[in-house]
């Protein structure tokens, strides 16, 4: 069965903190995934990669870093965390997308609030 | 570019009615296109997809038709169920293969 973990699952933060969601994934996949889910906004991709070492910058990356140390490993960082990025981020993995199904595989959700 | 609407935010409906959620894209060529649904405390899966005009996906008794004419992918079940009550997002990836594009996600209710 295909795994996406993410960790932690719950965070809360101080405004100008510094966050680091991490995530694991054991499908074996080269590219991963960050998404912000904002109710009315449905999900947005903030940063992707398709090799370790390397990372590509989403529709709305302003204000969030990405590190892929690793093929299994990707981490979303947050260097000075404000209000507005309050939300649930959900990190995915997949094959490539000209591959036979393009579907992404999910993890189950960080939710951030910061105070 | 690309993108996806759906133009139900939230749809509230008792057990055994019948659900449409709408979904209508612009993309270039033949996209393929998705339904994922969302539980409580999860994340999204997929719930199946179609690649061509005219192609039905389906599963767990959801379905819709690929329409390249109305370019719209519109989810349907004859008779829904407590369990059904999730998010669920139309989506797309284009022919070039790039990034997949989401919807705006449609929460359902289903009471019983």
């Amino acid at each position: 069965e295909a795994a996406v973990t993410q960790s932690p699952r719950s965070k809360v933060a101080v405004t100008g903190g510094k966050v680091t969601l991490s995530c694991h994934q054991t499908n074996n996949h080269d590219y991963m995934y960050w998404y912000r889910q904002d109710t009315g906004h449905g999900l947005r991709l903030i940063h992707y990669s398709y090799v370790a070492d390397s990372t590509e910058k989403g529709d709305i990356p302003d204000g969030y870093k990405a590190s892929r140390p690793s093929q299994e490993n990707f981490s979303l960082i947050l260097e000075l965390a404000s209000l507005s990025q309050t939300a649930v981020y959900f990190c995915a993995s997949s094959e490539p997308l000209g591959g036979n199904t393009g579907q992404l595989y999910f993890g189950e959700g960080s939710k951030l609030t910061v105070l | 570019g690309d993108s996806v609407t759906q133009t139900e935010g939230q749809v509230a409906l008792s057990e055994e009615d019948f659900l449409t959620i709408h979904c209508n894209y612009s993309a270039s060529g033949y996209p393929t296109l998705f339904w994922y649904v969302q539980y409580p405390g999860e994340g999204p899966q997929l719930l199946f997809r179609a690649s061509r005009d005219k192609e039905k996906g389906s599963s767990r008794g959801f379905e819709a038709t690929y329409d390249k004419g109305t370019t719209s992918f519109h989810l349907r079940k004859a008779s829904v169920q407590e369990s059904d009550s999730a998010v669920y997002y139309c989506a797309l990836r284009p022919s070039s293969f790039s990034k997949l594009v989401f919807g705006q996600g449609t929460s359902l209710s289903v009471v019983p």
